[in-house]
């Protein structure tokens, strides 16, 4: 069975600072790893994913994640965080093995304040 | 870019009252779609997998009977709540994923819809 972590329900940060929201993930397998952003009431938008190849993946609006082979892990990060980027933000994973099932993560909400 | 769409974005209705919603792939064709469920401050529950052409299959613990589903053409699928009660009431999100795509393709989701049952 596939799982993702995500550690922080919320993650305060000061518009100008870096930001990182964390991502731990469990497959029995090689994973497709995706970050997802929701903005209140609306769907999910994709943010970016790593398939294979370089391990830091930079994706829409400034923000890149590393994927780490031996911590399981996939933060997310962004050099210098806006009010603009407060949402709730979600970790996937999917298992290359097979199927299409993807399995997130409990969401972080970010909060960028003034 | 891939859209999908959500109709509608809203619906209330009396407890007892079925409801359909419609999921839509608006510039691709998608042999599979999905359905989630999510409560507030939560994350998304997978409920079913929509296969064009065929049955639906249904995650452990959702009933088929309840939440009925129906991928009629490639670009559309919809779910419908049958017998609605306001422990129905939720976000239903759709995703679907590009049927010439890879595997290793994201998932493009709906905008959601928000159902309350009174």
């Amino acid at each position: 069975a596939q799982s993702v972590a995500q550690p922080e329900d919320q993650v305060n940060v000061a518009e100008g600072n870096p930001l990182t929201v964390k991502c731990t993930y469990s497959v029995s397998g090689n994973p497709y790893l995706f970050w997802y952003v929701q903005y209140p009431n609306r769907g999910l938008q994709f943010l970016l994913k790593y398939i294979t190849g370089d391990n830091l993946v930079k994706g829409s609006y400034g923000f890149e994640a590393e994927f780490n082979k031996s911590q399981t892990s996939f933060h997310l990060k962004k050099p210098s965080a806006l009010v603009s980027d407060s949402a709730l933000y979600f970790c996937a994973v999917r298992d290359r093995g097979g199927g299409n099932k993807l399995t997130f993560g409990t969401g972080t909400q970010l909060k960028v304040e003034l | 870019g891939a859209v999908v769409s959500q109709h509608p974005s809203r619906v209330i209705c009396k407890s007892g009252t079925s409801v359909k919603i419609e999921c839509r792939s608006l510039d691709f064709q998608a042999t599979t779609m999905f359905w989630y469920r999510q409560f507030p401050k939560k994350s998304l529950m997978l409920m079913a997998t929509s296969n064009e052409g065929s049955k639906a299959t249904y995650e452990q613990g959702v009933e088929k009977d309840k939440f009925l589903i129906n991928h009629a053409s490639l670009t559309l699928s919809t779910l419908t709540v049958t017998s609605a009660h306001p422990e129905d009431s939720s976000f239903y999100i759709c995703s679907a994923r590009d049927r010439l795509a890879g595997l290793d393709n994201e998932q493009f989701f709906g905008p959601g819809t928000r159902l309350t049952v009174l």
